[in-house]
């Protein structure tokens, strides 16, 4: 079974520019889930997409922002990006989180660094 | 807001010691799972416990939730060098879908 794929797998950017980050999720999972890790520090929620529509987002500014296509793959894109946004973004799939009580794992992709001067 | 509190934030160890982290909620959890990351990695799914008071192992981890199904830890028995890594908890919110992640606990370990 494929994993999550994440492309690219390094970016550097200037301030201001625009950037995409695209993430294919497992064959089957539905749900996919963009998180943000600047360097050294913890996982900060940034989107969750499951059956096409957005369902929850974390608080960032909305220049965050990304879609999930008809095949579940997904893009986190990031406007006016600014030094602080530099991190690595990671994405998830899982199945659908269907049914409360129960969460289904989340398989992470290997990551996209984006690196802004 | 809520959130998913875990400590200690760092620990460093000797192999053979043995290592806790602790993660606390402000909200009773569904669920709670546990993750690893490799330095360099990408977060790896451990286990997920939903029962309250359910504890379970896997080979020298222990992971335990807490009767109120507010708290949950990990305990590593005898801690080898392949332990190194960080280690988060991440909770479901009852009655909602999302996955909050605690902010993870570094564990260094000395040969």
């Amino acid at each position: 079974e494929a994993g999550v794929t994440q492309s690219p797998t390094h970016l550097i950017k200037t301030r201001g520019q625009q950037v995409t980050l695209r993430c294919s999720p497992i064959s089957g999972h539905t749900s996919v889930y963009w998180y943000q890790q600047a360097l050294g520090l913890g996982l900060q929620f940034l989107l969750w997409y499951d059956e096409g529509e957005e369902r929850n987002r974390g608080n960032f500014p909305p220049r965050f922002s990304g879609r999930q296509f008809p095949n579940y793959s997904s893009e986190l894109n990031v406007n006016a990006l600014e030094l602080e946004d530099s991190a690595l973004y990671l994405c998830a799939s899982s199945r659908t989180t269907g049914t409360v009580g129960y969460n289904s794992p989340l398989h992470f992709g290997n990551g996209t660094r984006l690196t802004v001067t | 807001g809520q959130q998913v509190m875990q400590i200690p934030q760092y620990q460093h160890v000797q192999e053979g010691e043995d290592f806790t982290t602790y993660c606390n909620s402000s909200t009773t959890l569904s669920n709670i799972q546990w993750y690893k990351q490799r330095p360099g990695g990408h977060p790896v799914f451990l286990i997920q416990l939903v029962k309250s008071g359910e504890v379970k192992k896997q080979k020298r981890l222990t992971f335990q939730f807490g009767e109120a199904k507010k708290n949950s830890s990990l305990h590593i028995t005898a801690t080898q060098t392949t332990d190194v890594g960080t280690y988060f908890c991440a909770g479901q919110i009852t009655g909602g879908f999302k996955t909050i992640f605690g902010a993870g606990t570094r564990l260094f370990v000395k040969a």
